[in-house]
């Protein structure tokens, strides 16, 4: 079936630095989401991207839908401790049935103060 | 402005015991869904509802039962609770239009012993 791969898997970073991670597919996607998760929480909406190349800010946050529409990614700038959680990217092909919504595994973001 | 309100937060079950996980949704949505999340295995797909009166099995059905009550409410029901049903679940509704996001709710964490 579809999958997607996120990467990295997890990272450790300094307060201030910046963050890029990803996700890439071997299928086409028609939307990208990104969301966090808190300990404990449920995912939350960060950008929906909708179209090839399109490049969406939210904040310090930044995603891009990748113009082979098989990839997207996700930059974070100057990091602060809350920005602490477990990101994930998710991808909709509207050529499937309603449940064909696939979920990268997460990347994990740890921040030293 | 709740968006997707899932209840229990918490439960505890032993094997063999029954429950059921509400959710609801005030965004006059569509699509509903089910998920599961466990570590290593990202978010799984365990039910969906299209609309009000349909449900449709997903990734890890086994085990489990769900009710489209109401164009706003989605249950999921285990009707007789094994360990391997340990996790955490998520309800999560789809806007359904051009400009697809899926929202989450917040939880709920399931022990069973």
């Amino acid at each position: 079936g579809q999958q997607l791969n996120q990467s990295p898997q997890s990272m450790f970073i300094q307060e201030g630095e910046d963050v890029s991670m990803n996700c890439t597919s071997s299928s086409i996607f028609n939307t990208w989401l990104w969301y966090k998760q808190d300990p404990g929480e449920g995912p939350v909406l960060l950008i929906a991207l909708y179209k090839a190349g399109e490049l969406t800010s939210n904040g310090r946050l930044t995603a891009q839908f990748g113009i082979t529409r098989k990839d997207s990614f996700l930059n974070i700038s100057a990091s602060i401790p809350s920005d602490v959680g477990i990101y994930f990217c998710a991808g909709f092909n509207y050529g499937g049935s309603q449940g064909n919504l696939i979920f990268g595994k997460g990347t994990k973001l740890s921040v030293k103060p | 402005n709740a968006g997707v309100t899932q209840t229990p937060k918490f439960q505890v079950l032993k094997t063999g015991q029954s429950m059921t996980l509400q959710c609801a949704q005030d965004m006059n949505h569509n699509s509903m869904y089910w998920y599961r999340q466990d570590p290593g295995m990202g978010l799984r797909l365990i039910y969906y509802s299209a609309s009000e009166g349909t449900t449709d099995k997903g990734e890890v059905p086994n085990g489990y039962n769900v009710s489209r009550l109401n164009k706003r409410e989605f249950s999921l029901r285990l009707e007789s609770a094994a360990p391997s049903q340990t996790s955490v679940y998520f309800c999560a509704s789809r806007t359904g239009s051009n400009n697809e996001k899926l929202f989450f709710g917040s939880g709920t964490q399931l022990s069973v012993l």
